[in-house]
Formats: C-alpha cells, sequence, structure tokens
C-alpha cells in the first residue's frame, strides 16, 4: 500500500539553527499539507499545496518557516532560526486532486529544539 | 485555532467493552472525519460523514453528527487491546471548489486506553 514518506523521522537540534523536513506524498496526489502538532494537542495546519502552488499558508510563521514543492511531487519544510517553542512533531499529508476529502499522512518528523 | 473538542480527554476501558468519544465543532462543516494516531505516530484516516448524514458504520466503527448541536460521536464496539491510541475528530470546513484550501481542523483528541 503507498505511503506518505517523511524524513528524518526525529531531528534535534539547538535554538537559531536551521532545520529541514522532507516530504514525499503518495504518487499521483496533488495536494499535500504541512500540519504541526504540539504534544497533547491536535495537528494544526501549517500550509497547503495544489501542485507546485501554495493554496493556503495563512498559518504559517513566515518570518521563520518556508516550505517549497518545486515540481509539484515532493516538499520541504524548513525553519530557520529554529526556537525552542518549535518543538513538535511535523505531519505531513496528501490527498487526491478529485475528491480531497481523505488525507493520507506521513509517520511525521519530531522535532526537539534545545 | 482548534475548531472540534473531543469528550473526554482520555478514557480508560476493559478489553471487550465498547468506547464513546465525542466531539463538539463551532463552524458549519463540510464533513466531519475521525483519525486514530498510535503514540508518536502519524495519523490513519478511520472515517468520514458528510453533513448531510447522520450515521455511518464502518467495522466495529459508528459515527453519529448531529449539525443542529454541531456534534459527532465515535462508537468503538468490543474493544481490543490494539485499539489503545488517541483519536482525533477533524472537520472542513471550505465549500469545495476544486481548488481551494481545505485544510482539516482538528480537536485536542481523546486518549483511550484498552485495559486486557
Amino acid at each position: 500500500e503507498a505511503e506518505v514518506a517523511q524524513s528524518p523521522r526525529y531531528k534535534i537540534t539547538e535554538k537559531s539553527q536551521a532545520v529541514a523536513f522532507w516530504c514525499d506524498p503518495i504518487s499521483g496526489h496533488a495536494t499535500l499539507y504541512w500540519y504541526r502538532q504540539i504534544l497533547g494537542q491536535g495537528p494544526e495546519l501549517l500550509v497547503q499545496f495544489q501542485d507546485e502552488s501554495v493554496v493556503d499558508d495563512s498559518q504559517l510563521p513566515k518570518d521563520r518557516f518556508s516550505a517549497e514543492r518545486l515540481k509539484g511531487v515532493d516538499s520541504t519544510l524548513k525553519i530557520q532560526p529554529a526556537e525552542l517553542g518549535d518543538s513538535a512533531m511535523y505531519l505531513c499529508a496528501s490527498s487526491l486532486a478529485t475528491p480531497k476529502e481523505t488525507q493520507y499522512f506521513g509517520p511525521g518528523t519530531r522535532l526537539l529544539v534545545l | 485555532s482548534q475548531q472540534g473538542e473531543e469528550d473526554p480527554q482520555a478514557l480508560s476501558i476493559q478489553e471487550g467493552e465498547n468506547a464513546t468519544m465525542n466531539c463538539s465543532y463551532k463552524t458549519s462543516i463540510n464533513n466531519l472525519q475521525w483519525y486514530r494516531q498510535n503514540s508518536g505516530r502519524g495519523l490513519v484516516h478511520l472515517i468520514l460523514i458528510r453533513s448531510n448524514e447522520r450515521e455511518k458504520h464502518s467495522g466495529r466503527l459508528r459515527v453519529t453528527l448531529d449539525t443542529s448541536k454541531k456534534s459527532s460521536s465515535l462508537l468503538i464496539t468490543a474493544s481490543r487491546a490494539a485499539d489503545t491510541a488517541s483519536y482525533f475528530c477533524a472537520t472542513e470546513t471550505t465549500p469545495y471548489s476544486g481548488g481551494g484550501a481545505d485544510g482539516l481542523t482538528f480537536g485536542k483528541g481523546t486518549h483511550l486506553i484498552i485495559q486486557p
């Protein structure tokens, strides 16, 4: 069964450093989402792509976060500089273009900022 | 901000018993979905119920939706130890337009523990 791939699975970094997460959606899924999940909370949407275009990045802290999906397939989420409050699970999800109801999630990248 | 709120926050039952979790939300929705998350893992889609549906079944899962009360419930029958996980409701509120933003809004989850 096809799955959403994410790497790395775990990342420890010091504050003020740069970190990057990678996501490879299920083949053929045009829509890609990045969510952040703080421990004990539900996921919160950071950014949504339709192919290579950003559809919604209203909740993305653009002063330090950036996301790209240059060829409309895999995607990278970057944080620079990382802050202590960025410690969380970063989840990537993808869905078919039509319908877009069910989102398939990857295993996530757990980030710890020291 | 989070749209859905699950209740209870934590639930512990004996294996074989039924588990019921509730979700309340604030704004009009297109559909409501339930996801499961095992500790430290990604989310797994369980079931989707549309705003014009009242009840839906999938295996041991039964979901109800009451749009007048802006609430939903998830029932897991004949629980198993493997059902131990966190369960989240998620809502999609944007009208489907084929290209619009439709990121899900999740609640804080119910942590379910099945005692063997």
